[in-house]
């Protein structure tokens, strides 16, 4: 049963450009959220895809936008890359369905971005 | 704005101590209270997940409770191992809403 995976695991941009990062949820789960930690800081919520469709979003600027696909794997798009972008990007799978009853969250390794 | 608090920061300990973690968050509106453990370079792991006031959870030598009314919930684990060491992160949920994160406890067990 393959766990939550993502891709890349580092990367490194200058100020300006744009990046993509992949997730493939675990087997089975339809729902994938992608949070962002900064360095010091808990993971924030960045937004959470369901059917092809953005469902929630967290307090980011439209330079943050994503993507799902029919397979329930799920990209996320930063364009215009600040300084500030430096962080840990994770991306966590769940099920839609179970979402009212507590339903955990899986979480990927992350992806490391670095922006020079 | 949401706030979810963690202390203490960052806590050493000796192999075989016992320890505990809070975790305070809104009391308003609860939906669910999340504990993660995320060792480094790996992905965080879920530990709890806790929706009813009073709930106390245990999972091997780690256990948790929860106070919905008050706003907290404490981690414990007892007798402390090397493979203990880890962040341990709590997050907060609303009605159906995302997870709201602690900035996490970092726990570091000398053998």
């Amino acid at each position: 049963d393959a766990g939550v995976t993502q891709s890349p695991t580092h990367l490194i941009k200058t100020r300006g450009q744009q990046v993509t990062l992949r997730c493939s949820p675990k087997s089975g789960h339809d729902t994938v959220s992608w949070y962002q930690q900064a360095l010091g800081q808990g993971p924030q919520f960045i937004f959470q895809y369901y059917e092809e469709e953005e469902r929630q979003r967290g307090n980011f600027p439209d330079r943050f936008s994503g993507h799902q696909f029919p397979n329930y794997s799920s990209e996320l798009n930063v364009n215009a890359l600040l300084l500030g972008d430096s962080a840990l990007y994770l991306c966590a799978s769940s099920l839609w369905l179970l979402a009212g009853l507590g339903n955990e969250q899986f979480f990927g390794p992350g992806t490391r971005l670095t922006v020079l | 704005i949401l706030n979810v608090e963690q202390s203490p920061q960052s806590l050493h300990v000796q192999e075989g101590d016992s320890t505990n973690f809070t975790c305070s968050f809104p009391s308003s509106n609860f939906y669910a209270l999340h504990w993660y453990r995320w060792e480094t370079a790996k992905s965080p792991e879920a530990l709890f997940v806790m929706t009813l006031n009073g709930d106390e959870k245990k999972k091997g030598r780690i256990s948790a409770t929860l106070n919905t009314k008050e706003g907290y919930s404490y981690l414990y684990i007892k007798g402390s191992q090397p493979e203990d060491s880890a962040t341990y992160l709590c997050a907060f949920r609303r009605s159906q809403g995302n997870l709201i994160f602690g900035k996490g406890t970092k726990l570091s067990v000398k053998p």
